[in-house]
């Protein structure tokens, strides 16, 4: 069974642009998850999408945003980059829309902005 | 405010010693709780999960202990062996709710 996948593994910007990330789940999950890794804040939770419909919502600006689409595989997308912006962009997907089983997470995007 | 407080930042231990981490969290709304274990360049992995029902769980050589009134819960991995280095986070969420709060992260180095 293939493990969730994401692209582009590795990219580069610069301050102002946009960047638009890629997630497939793993076949039958239904929800997922997008958090942000970095070396200080460690991982936090960007949002949560179920059936395209956003259920939670970290604390993040407004310049990121997501969407599920009917298959189930998700975007993120970053607009107006920051340099605070560089990190490691990772998605899991589960089963189930409530914590009932575990989060299963993809290799990541490695974001950097310069 | 960081939901849940992890330590120590990373951990030295020779093969065999039993290298434990610990996390705090003050949200008790939160009624699961996974470690996730993560190699260089992949994603987390879930390792091991405890629900506050129950104070301690053991899966082969990984062990959670929980203390609900101390709002503290801890990962113990006995005979630990130079595969096992890796960065362990801790990690909880509320029933309901497919939203986790994660440690800030414990690299351990397991020496041969």
């Amino acid at each position: 069974k293939a493990g969730v996948t994401q692209t582009p593994r590795y990219l580069i910007k610069t301050r102002g642009q946009q960047v638009t990330l890629s997630c497939s789940p793993i076949s039958g999950h239904r929800s997922v998850s997008w958090y942000q890794q970095t070396p200080g804040q460690g991982l936090q939770f960007l949002f949560e999408y179920f059936s395209e419909t956003q259920r939670n919502k970290g604390n993040f600006p407004g310049r990121f945003s997501g969407r599920q689409f009917s298959n189930s595989r998700s975007e993120m997308n970053v607009s107006t980059l920051e340099l605070g912006d560089s990190a490691l962009y990772l998605c899991a997907s589960s089963i189930r829309d409530r914590n009932t089983g575990e989060l299963f997470f993809g290799e990541g995007s490695r974001l950097t902005v310069l | 405010q960081q939901q849940v407080k992890q330590s120590p930042q990373s951990l030295i231990v020779q093969k065999g010693g039993i290298p434990i981490i610990n996390c705090a969290y003050e949200n008790t709304a939160f009624d699961y709780f996974p470690w996730y274990q993560q190699f260089p360049g992949k994603g987390p992995a879930l390792l091991i999960a405890i629900r506050p029902d129950v104070s301690e769980k053991k899966e082969g050589r990984f062990t959670i202990s929980f203390n609900k009134s101390a709002k503290q819960f801890s990962l113990h991995i006995m005979d630990s062996q130079p595969g096992d280095s890796a960065t362990y986070f801790c990690a909880a969420s509320r029933q309901g709710f497919n939203k986790f709060y994660f440690g800030s992260g414990t690299k351990l180095n397991v020496k041969p």
